[in-house]
Order: C-alpha cells, then sequence, then structure tokens
C-alpha cells in the first residue's frame, strides 16, 4: 500500500538558517510527488511537484526538493529561511490505483517554526 | 469564483445533529477529494469522486459520513448524528483528471460539535 512518512512533526529553526524537511514514501508502482504549505488559518497551496526527469525540483519561495528513487525519499530544503516561512508543510505522493483512479495521499506534516 | 469554494466557512452543532458541508470545485476538474485535517493529525484522506461517481470510499469513518456529487461539480459531505470526535477542519480539493496533476484546495469548513 501506498504511504507517506514525514520523519519530523516539528522543526524549529532560527532566521537565515538552512533547513531540510524530510519525506519518505512506500509505494510498489511508480508514483508523482508533491510538497504543499499550509500557512496559518489558510488552505494549502503546491510548493512543487516532482512528475519525471531531473530529480532537483525548483518551487516557489526558493523552496527545492530532490527525489531519491533508491531511498524513496523526497526531501525539501531552503537554504536560508525567513520568518514567513512558518508553516506546515505536507508531503504528498499520487499513485495509481488498480481501480484505475490516482489518489493523492499526504503525510502527517511538518510545522516548521523560524524564530529571529 | 476561480478556485474552489466550501461553504460554510464555520459550523458549530450540537451533539447528534446532523451538518450538510459544501465544495464547489473548480470547472472542469473531474477529480474530487475530500479530506478531514484534526489538529496535529495531519490530512485524514476520506473520499475521492471521479466525475459524479465515488471509487475511493474507504477513508469514511463510519457509517455517519455520506458524500455525494451531482453533476460533475458540486459535493456535499454529509454527517448524521454528529459526535464531538467529528470535530475538524474538512478540506476539499479538485484536480484536472490525471495523476500528474496539483490539487486546488478550498479553505476549509471548520466543524464544532458540542
Amino acid at each position: 500500500a501506498q504511504s507517506v512518512t514525514q520523519l519530523d512533526s516539528q522543526v524549529p529553526v532560527f532566521e537565515e538558517a538552512p533547513v531540510e524537511l524530510r519525506c519518505n514514501y512506500s509505494s510498489s508502482v511508480s508514483v508523482y510527488l508533491f510538497w504543499y504549505v499550509q500557512y496559518p488559518n489558510q488552505g494549502l497551496q503546491l510548493l512543487l511537484k516532482y512528475l519525471s526527469g531531473s530529480t532537483l525540483v525548483k518551487g516557489i519561495n526558493g523552496f527545492e526538493a530532490e527525489f531519491n528513487k533508491s531511498q524513496t525519499s523526497f526531501h525539501l530544503r531552503k537554504p536560508s529561511v525567513h520568518i514567513s516561512d512558518t508553516a506546515e508543510y505536507f508531503c504528498a505522493v499520487s499513485a495509481i490505483f488498480s481501480g484505475g483512479y490516482n489518489k493523492l495521499i499526504f503525510g502527517a506534516g511538518t510545522r516548521l517554526a523560524v524564530h529571529p | 469564483g476561480a478556485g474552489v469554494s466550501q461553504s460554510p466557512s464555520n459550523k458549530v452543532t450540537e451533539k447528534g445533529k446532523d451538518v450538510e458541508l459544501r465544495c464547489d470545485p473548480i470547472s472542469g476538474h473531474t477529480a474530487l477529494y475530500w479530506y478531514r485535517q484534526s489538529l496535529g493529525q495531519g490530512l485524514e484522506f476520506l473520499i475521492y469522486f471521479q466525475g459524479n461517481s465515488a471509487p475511493d470510499k474507504s477513508g469514511l469513518p463510519s457509517d455517519r459520513f455520506s458524500a455525494e456529487r451531482t453533476g460533475g461539480s458540486v459535493s456535499t459531505l454529509t454527517i448524521q448524528r454528529t459526535q464531538q470526535e467529528d470535530s475538524a477542519v474538512y478540506l476539499c480539493a479538485s484536480s484536472p483528471s490525471g495523476q500528474d496533476t496539483e490539487a486546488f484546495f478550498g479553505q476549509g469548513t471548520r466543524l464544532t460539535v458540542v
């Protein structure tokens, strides 16, 4: 069965420091991978996605993620965070199920708290 | 509107009452998802629609929960005989058909059962 594991529920970091939010997935079929961000009291919005091609994917707000098939990981990184990056980050997998439809499965989320 | 619209944005109901939550997806999007977000619990998948049919209802927590979609557009999530543990934010998302497509989320309905 497909599943997504976000290894850290909370990540505190100081402003201008680098950050990595970890995501591992399990799937027996090919998948597409996404990171979404949820700012306080707002809905989810897409940060970036991996479909195929280059394993390094760049998204909005200076974030990037690297797809590693052998390690089944899709970690999110930013070299220098801002206070405004404080939010909940969700990793998600889209996989085709036996019925021929695709389902988007989310991890439990990682709360990034950026401190001055 | 340009985005996914959910109503109401907030709902407070008494334990045992029925509630209906509405989702208006982006026009032309064939796929529609309902998720539940409880405090500190991440996004829990509830149900998925492709057009008007629901090939995956595996996430509905109990038979008190049901959902329908009409005209390949609006969807309603109904919770009967609400319980306090049903309190959560219910999120709807829609996407064009296809595995590689982004899901667009509404702002959610915050349900509080008192």
